[in-house]
């Protein structure tokens, strides 16, 4: 069975740093790995997804992230936080040997919460 | 192109009732899957269309259902609603099946039960 753990409820950081939300993951396969982010009383935004190739992905709003394959991780960074990064984000992960299915299997979120 | 579109926005049902959640995918789009969030359980599958079809189910009771219509529209079904069943419902729509595919989601629904 896929599973995606983002360990850290919430990140704190000051506007101008660079963040970091982490996810690692588990599937029998090669995985493909997305990243949305979730503002209050919205769905969910596409950011970026690995699916093969470069391990660092670039994604909307200046957001990447980072595949390593040893370590099962797929974490999200931005150089420069905004206070309008602050947002729950999710990882979430696809097995490739799943098929044609298309469910994902999220993460449980990791709140940002930027400060000025 | 215009997102993805849910209606209703927000419904409030009592217990025992039913309801009828509906999905319209962007323009092209052929497969429409629903989750279900919650603080709780975080974001659960529900089952994905396509082609009227439906092709993945997650684990969830009978009481829940679903169908695609052939210009790719989805509605989703609770029966005998539960307190439990308060949550977000959120539609995600794709260009096609497949594990590559990119989900696009819609804004949801929020279902309260009391």
């Amino acid at each position: 069975a896929q599973s995606v753990a983002q360990p850290e409820d919430q990140v704190n950081v000051a506007e101008g740093n660079p963040l970091t939300v982490k996810c690692t993951y588990s599937v029998s396969g090669n995985p493909y790995l997305f990243w949305y982010v979730q503002y209050p009383n919205r769905g969910l935004q596409f950011l970026l997804k690995y699916i093969t190739g470069d391990n660092l992905v670039k994604g909307s709003y200046g957001f990447e992230a980072e595949f390593n394959k040893s370590q099962t991780s797929f974490h999200l960074k931005k150089p420069s936080a905004l206070v309008s990064d602050s947002a729950l984000y999710f990882c979430a992960v696809r097995d490739m040997r799943s098929g044609t299915a298309s469910k994902l299997t999220f993460g449980t979120g990791t709140r940002l919460q930027v400060t000025l | 192109k215009a997102g993805v579109t849910q209606t209703p926005r927000y419904l409030i049902k009592t217990r025992g009732q039913q309801v009828t959640l509906s999905c319209s995918p962007i323009s092209g789009h052929r497969s429409v899957s629903w989750y279900q969030q919650t603080p709780g359980q975080g974001l659960q599958f529900l089952f994905e269309y396509f082609s009227e079809t439906q092709r993945n189910k997650g684990n969830f009771p009978g009481r829940f259902s679903g169908r695609q219509f052939s210009n790719s529209r989805s509605e989703m079904n609770v029966s005998t609603l539960e307190l439990g069943d308060s949550a977000l419902y959120l539609c995600a729509s794709s260009a096609n099946l497949g594990t590559q595919e990119t989900q696009y989601f819609g804004p949801g629904t929020r279902l309260l039960v009391l």
